[in-house]
């Protein structure tokens, strides 16, 4: 079974518009950690934030924010006011506690529309 | 900083071709990872390597081999190439192993084409 789902694989905007890109996991560990990565058209994969399971407080930077819900098992992304240079394949990853991998979704392909 | 360094960047081999991917950190971490990126797939693990001297086979590690040469370096090798292994391999390395809130970092990757 997908440890990480990423149920969008593809999702386009207009330029300005807000959009949230979705992540759900499934770990039966009371601890464990969640990151998202970028993956710009250029390749490299960018780390971008971490959030342990302990610790549910919301995240913003700048126009970014997450939203970690453990009720439902969910770590989703906000691109506020969403810009070109946000085009990229997003990815979300879970560690675990009891093991030594990160798990990581299949990702999720953003396109801004200038 | 130099980061996490792979080599070589392209490469294209024949059906049956040998090959080994290089993979180099600079950070001092323990931990170092050896992942293929298909369209569709997301990152698949194929082997890992928890720290110096020891490899463990992740989801896809079938047709490759790993060494891990030292703290610094992590080679992964395809004995026989085979069209079906034409990817993008990634090389990351962590701090420790998966199991904590330290993040992955990744090297830019090597696309490889197997004809």
């Amino acid at each position: 079974a997908q440890k990480v789902t990423q149920a969008q694989t593809e999702i386009s905007v207009v330029e300005k518009e807000d959009v949230t890109l979705d992540c759900v996991y499934e770990t039966r560990d009371t601890t464990y950690y969640l990151f998202w990565y970028k993956q710009p058209p250029s390749g490299e994969l960018v780390f971008l934030i971490r959030r342990n399971s302990f610790d549910e407080q919301n995240e913003i930077s700048g126009r970014y924010s997450w939203n970690f819900q453990k009720s439902t098992s969910s770590f989703n992304f906000t691109i506020t006011a969403s810009q070109v240079v946000d085009s990229a394949v997003y990815f979300c990853a879970l560690s675990e506690t009891t093991g030594n991998q990160f798990y990581f979704g299949t990702g999720t392909s953003l396109t801004v529309i200038p | 900083n130099a980061g996490v360094t792979q080599t070589p960047k392209f490469q294209v081999l024949k059906t049956g071709q040998s090959m080994t991917l290089q993979c180099a950190q600079d950070m001092n971490h323990n931990s170092m990872y050896w992942y293929r990126q298909d369209p569709g797939m997301g990152l698949r693990l194929i082997y890992y390597s928890a720290s110096e001297g020891t490899t463990d086979k992740g989801e896809v590690p079938n047709g490759y081999n790993v060494s891990r040469l030292n703290k610094r370096e992590f080679s992964l090798r395809l004995e026989s190439a085979a069209p079906s292994q034409t990817s993008v391999y990634f090389c990351a390395s962590s701090v420790v192993p998966g199991g904590s809130n330290q993040p992955q970092h990744f090297g830019d990757g090597t696309r490889l084409s197997i004809l």
